[in-house]
């Protein structure tokens, strides 16, 4: 079976920082490009970061630049998003998700989200 | 940037009706255009890719259609499980970046 698992959610302090896990399985994920998806409580998607599949490109939106890093380990099937000098404004459950590109260009695989609120 | 404008923000429907959901975008996104469906407290879940393929496992019930700038949704017949938030999602060549429309909420009548 397909399957992503996010871990490393939490609360956290602002100007603090978080390092968010997703676990793959069922799929050869070195293959793949792959992201990060947020969502606000109550308010809709925003894409945050795409990585690409040796790690040699990575994009971010505007608002995490310079305090994100996305990251990946092909070894261990898993993909980080190291989260630093966090704001209120980065509470969110994050998504990670698949990005099949170019066969498809969508996000067609996503976990179950893990939650971080970034509060005092 | 691309801003992506989903109409009408909510759709009132029974089931068995059809509903057709738009997606406007502020310049053309040629065919790089997703639908996707939100359960309140689950994962989004893909169901159109390059404006009209659908993903895998999704029933005929749900077509995309459209390019350029203007997109369509159609739900031929709401099924009870059909009841949703659905959003759109568009990728910019350069520099790469991928957004979000604001959603449309498929509620029952």
């Amino acid at each position: 079976e397909v399957q992503l698992v996010e871990s490393g959610g939490g609360l956290v302090q602002p100007g603090g920082s978080l390092r968010l896990s997703c676990a793959a399985s069922g799929f050869t994920f070195s293959s793949y490009w792959m992201s990060w998806v947020r969502q606000a409580p109550g308010k809709g998607l925003e894409w945050v970061a795409n990585i690409k599949q040796d790690g040699s490109e990575k994009y971010y939106v505007d608002s995490v630049k310079g305090r994100f890093t996305i990251s990946r380990d092909n070894a261990k099937n898993s993909l980080y998003l190291q989260m630093n000098s966090l704001r209120a404004e980065d509470t969110a459950v994050y998504y990670c998700a698949r990005y099949p590109y170019p066969v498809g260009d969508a996000f067609d695989i996503w976990g179950q989200g893990t939650m971080v609120t970034v509060s005092s | 940037e691309i801003v992506l404008t989903q109409s009408p923000a909510t759709l009132s429907l029974s089931p068995g009706e059809r509903a057709t959901l738009s997606c406007r975008a502020s310049q053309s996104v040629s065919s790089y255009l997703a639908w996707y469906q939100q359960k309140p407290g689950q994962a989004p879940r893909l169901l159109i890719y390059d404006a009209s393929n659908r993903a895998t496992g999704i029933p005929a019930r749900f077509s995309g259609s459209g390019s350029g700038t203007d997109f369509t949704l159609t739900i031929s017949s709401l099924e009870p499980e059909d009841f949703a938030v659905y959003y759109c999602q568009q990728r910019s060549n350069w520099p790469p970046s991928w957004t979000f429309g604001q959603g449309t909420k498929v509620e029952i009548k």
